[in-house]
């Protein structure tokens, strides 16, 4: 079964507003990353938060995970044009060495 | 060198063709992957190769054919696939550590369309 579910699918923003995408995921964990792909792209990795982790700041990124809820944010604050994007949150297992990817967000900036 | 590299860029192939995709990385890394990608679907792990050796084998269609010749090399070697494998292949690579895994770097794909 799917690790890790996202929402909204897709999201359309204004430059300057804030952009929020939520993933899901089923079992326990040792850590969450976020990774953003450009269109037909490789992969970048954004942020990795481990289990034992709350919230972490990278730049304009704020990431939170909740355990209980097996639940974790990206917000990306401050939108740019260059952040239009599809972005993915990735798992493994705890004890696990297979990452397994959400279905993705698609983030449209609007300049 | 934080890279990963990969050839080709792009690739046509008919179902009775045999080609190979490599990708490579000097960032010392011994863990490699492949993965493919469908359009607007996340990247589907296909092989792991931990320590140049197979770790992972997601249950992939003998067609694909990993190698990983040496810590900086991982090969997909294609033989006789069927237009639904047209995809994007992407490889990455990670530094294992206690058995966790890290953050992977991914290259840049190589986008195949079989005929």
């Amino acid at each position: 079964s799917q690790q890790g579910e996202e929402d909204p699918q897709a999201l359309s923003i204004q430059e300057g507003e804030n952009a929020t995408m939520n993933c899901s995921y089923k079992t326990s964990i040792n850590n969450l990353q976020w990774y953003r792909q450009n269109s037909g792209r490789g992969l970048v990795h954004l942020i990795l938060i481990r289990s034992n982790e709350r919230e972490k700041h990278s730049g304009r990124l704020r990431v939170t995970l909740d355990t209980s809820k097996k639940s974790s944010s990206l917000l990306i604050t401050a939108s740019r044009a260059a952040d239009t994007a599809s972005y993915f949150c990735a798992t493994v297992r705890t004890g696990g060495f297979k990452t397994i990817f959400g279905a993705g967000t698609r983030l449209f900036v609007k300049a | 060198d934080t890279e990963v590299t990969q050839t080709p860029k792009h690739l046509v192939m008919g179902m009775t063709n045999k080609k190979s995709l490599k990708c490579e990385q000097h960032m010392g890394h011994r863990a490699m992957y492949w993965y493919k990608q469908k359009a607007k679907k996340p990247p589907e792990l296909m092989f792991v190769y931990s320590y140049e050796k197979l770790s992972i084998n997601e249950s992939v269609p003998s067609r694909f054919s990993p190698e990983c010749p040496n810590s900086s090399l991982l090969n997909l070697h294609l033989h006789a696939l069927q237009p639904e494998d047209s995809a994007l292949y992407l490889c990455a690579s990670s530094s294992p550590s206690a058995g966790t895994q890290e953050t992977q770097y991914f290259g840049p794909g190589t986008r195949l369309l079989v005929l």
